[in-house]
């Protein structure tokens, strides 16, 4: 499968619990991107990886939130402290680097919830 | 978000009836993106619109963007239950950040 894959798919994790979210991105694609989508709302940007550096982050994104792509390939996406608001769908997705117009490809999610 | 507004919010629709989907933007867009999503999947990438007056069409999919490139429209003709899902427009405004409409579900009763 050469698609965008992230793991875990599922995740139930107590408050105040750390968790870490896996994405791996397609291969020859440079750009990633974490999104944040709560139930009846479209996804919310989080962040933006251009190879290793992360080049812009959201507001959305607390000092709680972390997201690393330590040699621009796969990133991790890690909440300390987890609070029940953070209940979500946790997206990534990835470009390549040629085009403006390509389009981003994402991956199946990790649903979160916490207790 | 608040720059993307899409309407309707829900749509129940008859097998074999036609349908539109519109998403209005409070900024000029430079590339309008439309996306299909299974309840609790993630985005499976339909088509994308970059200048003004521009239509394309897949399937039984056309979408259009309108010639102030500020509204785009997604129609659907002789709807089937496998067009079921929700839709979700997006586009880029600042930066390499990336706006979603708040998304139309879609239900097909067959």
């Amino acid at each position: 499968d050469t698609g965008v894959s992230q793991n875990p798919r599922h995740k139930i994790t107590k408050r105040g619990q750390n968790v870490t979210f896996r994405c791996d991105p397609i291969s020859e694609h440079n750009r990633l991107y974490w999104y944040r989508q709560t139930l009846g709302q479209g996804p919310e940007f989080l962040t933006y990886f251009q190879n290793e550096a992360q080049l812009e982050k959201s507001r959305l994104l607390s000092d709680r939130f972390s997201a690393e792509r330590p040699k621009g390939s796969f990133s991790t996406l890690e909440i300390q402290r987890t609070e029940q608001g953070d209940s979500a769908m946790y997206l990534c997705a990835s470009r390549p680097q040629l085009a403006t117009s390509e389009t981003q490809y994402f991956g199946p999610g990790t649903r979160l919830l916490v207790l | 978000s608040q720059e993307l507004e899409q309407s309707p919010q829900s749509l129940i629709v008859q097998e074999g009836k036609n349908l539109t989907i519109n998403c209005t933007s409070s900024k000029t867009l430079y590339g309008l993106y439309w996306y299909k999503q299974k309840y609790g999947e993630g985005l499976i990438f339909l088509m994308m619109l970059q200048k003004g007056g521009e239509e394309k069409s897949h399937e039984k999919i056309t979408a259009k963007l309108d010639e102030k490139k500020q509204q785009s429209s997604l129609h659907i003709t002789a709807s089937q239950p496998s067009h079921a899902g929700i839709y979700l427009c997006g586009a880029p405004f600042t930066g390499n950040q990336f706006y979603f409409g708040t998304g139309t579900s879609l239900t097909v009763i067959p």
